[in-house]
């Protein structure tokens, strides 16, 4: 059973940091792309960050690019979310996504087929 | 970035009712576009993928349409467990983004 379980949330002043991880298993890791989506309270769903199964290429939202940093650990089957400058509009649930995709018969289509719980990130003084 | 467009932005309806939900991206997205469901307190479910592939145990009465601009998910028989809300997302970008959701009530 694909299971992906997310720690590290918890209350912090604005412009500190936090690191957010999950826990992958289940599945094999090293295969697949991860992502970080992001709900704020009573808001939608917006995509934070998403790096290859190798680690080799990520891409990040404008929103947190330059304050944020994605890595993964394929060794130990986790993914990590470094959150540098945080701010009040950072506060929100954080959630690790599986990357998977679709041949359409002629692209890859990306989808989201597993997520985690989620992990809760306050900024607030 | 791509925009995603959904309407209605809430919706009431009854059980049994027959139901769609319009999302409209930016730009031409060909088939790039996946629908999820949410329920509170939980992470997002994935419904449909590249526009019309029906996830995995997803019940068949879920079912997704379209291409390019204009998408639909349609719901042809309203159960109690589908009041929701449902979000559409597009792949076709690096930078993934989300409709911003459409709310499905009871009536």
């Amino acid at each position: 059973e694909v299971q992906l379980v997310e720690s590290g949330g918890g209350l912090v002043q604005p412009g500190g940091s936090l690191r957010l991880s999950c826990a992958a298993s289940g599945f094999s890791f090293s295969s697949y792309s991860m992502n970080w989506v992001r709900q704020a309270p009573g808001k939608g769903l917006e995509w934070v960050s998403y790096i290859s199964s190798s680690g080799s290429t990520i891409y990040y939202a404008d929103s947190v690019k330059g304050r944020f940093t994605i890595s993964r650990d394929n060794a130990k089957n986790s993914l990590y979310l470094q959150m540098n400058s945080l701010r009040g509009e950072d506060t929100a649930v954080y959630y690790c996504a599986r990357g998977d995709d679709f041949w359409s018969g002629y692209s890859y289509v990306d989808y989201f087929a597993y997520w985690g719980q989620g992990t809760l990130v306050t900024v607030s003084s | 970035d791509i925009q995603m467009t959904q309407s209605p932005s809430s919706l009431s309806a009854s059980v049994g009712d027959r139901v769609t939900i319009t999302c409209r991206p930016s730009q031409s997205i060909s088939s790039h576009l996946n629908w999820y469901q949410q329920k509170p307190g939980k992470a997002p479910k994935l419904l449909i993928y590249a526009a019309s592939s029906l996830q995995g145990g997803v019940p068949s009465r879920f079912s997704g349409s379209g291409s390019g601009t204009e998408f639909t998910l349609t719901i042809s028989s309203l159960q109690p467990e589908d009041f929701a809300t449902y979000y559409c997302q597009q792949s076709y970008s690096t930078s993934c983004t989300f409709g911003q959701g459409t709310k499905l009530e009871i009536k």
